[in-house]
This record gives structure tokens, sequence and C-alpha cells, in this order.
């Protein structure tokens, strides 16, 4: 079936450094990559998403980027902050369906 | 705009009872809603597709003998959890996609905490 994999599973940076978190997905089918941002409790929130005509998308501190042969994507933060401290998840979707990959916690240390 | 609520956000029951979630899109229709489960320290794991009057269509594992969806408008998916068991304790989350968006974006709800005592 499809599946998503994400790395790593947790991370913790220094402020003011970047992250970075890695997914694979399985389902050729998939062409929308959205990343969520998620607190403890909460829904998911939407911080960045690219489809797949795309190869690279950047949001201030957020850039994403996809590798449709190698059915790769990524998340970069960089200049992290303290709020940036959250699980992140990446996601792949068809028409059909979003599949979640297992998450990443991020810690920022000051 | 795209607000989806949910209803309620937390609730507690006795094992052997029955709770109905609710998931209203409120600013648009959706031709899809999705129902997910996340247990702590764990991804969402998607349980059931429904499509506004048509039967649900389940993941591999989940029962749908006990997890029944019913789609009834554009705007209003339930999930009611039959016979709960302490097992069934998690935080269940909907999602819907609207009608005229050409891509897969996903609006999710505010999720609901069940405890199963």
């Amino acid at each position: 079936g499809e599946n998503v994999e994400q790395h790593p599973s947790t991370l913790s940076v220094q402020e003011g450094d970047s992250a970075v978190i890695k997914c694979t997905y399985s389902d050729s089918a998939s062409n929308y990559f959205p990343w969520y941002k998620q607190e403890l409790g909460k829904r998911p929130q939407l911080i960045i998403d690219i489809r797949s005509n795309v190869g690279e998308k950047k949001d201030q501190r957020i850039a994403v980027t996809l590798n449709k042969t190698a059915k790769h994507f990524s998340l970069h933060i960089t200049e992290t902050q303290p709020e940036d401290s959250a699980v992140y998840f990446c996601a792949a979707s068809s028409a059909s369906k979003i599949i979640f990959g297992s998450g990443t916690r991020l810690s920022i240390r000051p | 705009g795209a607000v989806v609520s949910q209803h309620p956000s937390r609730v507690i029951c006795k094992s052997g009872t029955s709770v109905k979630i609710e998931c209203r899109s409120l600013d648009f229709q959706a031709t899809t809603m999705f129902w997910y489960r996340q247990f702590p320290k764990q991804s969402l794991m998607l349980m059931a597709t429904s499509n506004e009057g048509s039967k649900a269509t389940y993941e591999q594992g989940v029962e749908k003998d006990k997890f029944l969806i019913n789609h009834a408008s554009l705007t209003l998916s339930t999930l009611t959890v039959t016979s709960a068991h302490p097992e069934d304790s998690s935080f269940y989350i909907c999602s819907a996609r609207e009608i005229s968006r050409g891509y897969n974006e996903q609006f999710f709800g505010p999720g609901t905490r069940l405890t199963v005592l």
C-alpha cells in the first residue's frame, strides 16, 4: 500500500541553525505534498506545500524541495527560533487521500 | 475561509457505550471528508474516506461496523464509535476537501479527544 517515510524522528538544533527533515513516498499518483506543524493536542497546521509540477518553493524561513523522480521531498527551516519547536509531519496526497509520515519532533536549543 | 469544525472537542464515556463525533465544513462544500485517529506521540492514521451520499471507504484494519461513518450532506460527516472500549481512546481528527479546489488540499478540524473508561 501507499507509504510515506520520514526522517529523522527527533531533531535538536541550536537556535539560529537550520533544520532539515526528509521524506520519501511510494505512490506514483501523489501530486501534492503538504507539510504540517502540530502542537500538542491541536490540529495539524499547514506550513507549506508543494505541487508535483514544481521543484522547490520558499516562504520566508521555510523551503520545500521535491524530486519526483526519486520520490523524495524535504523541508528546510533556516534561522530556527524557539517557536519552531513542535512536531512536523510530511504528507503525500493523491486524488483519493493524504498519507502522513511518522513525524519529526523538532527541538530548538537556546 | 475553509473552516472545519468538530464537535465535541472532548468526550469521556463508559466502556460499551457509543459516541458520535460531528465534522462540519462551515464556509465551503466538501466533496470528501476524511477521518483520522492519532495515538499519543504517533502520526495521523487515516481511518476512512467519506463521500457525500455514498458509503465510506475504510482503510485496511479499520472495522466498519465499529466505526460508523455517515456523510449526509456536503457540509456534515459523522463518525460513531460503537461499543467503545478503552483501547479506542484516542484523538480523532476530521478533514475536508473543497469541491472547487483543483488540488488535494485538506482542511482539518480541531480534533476530538475521546477517553473511554
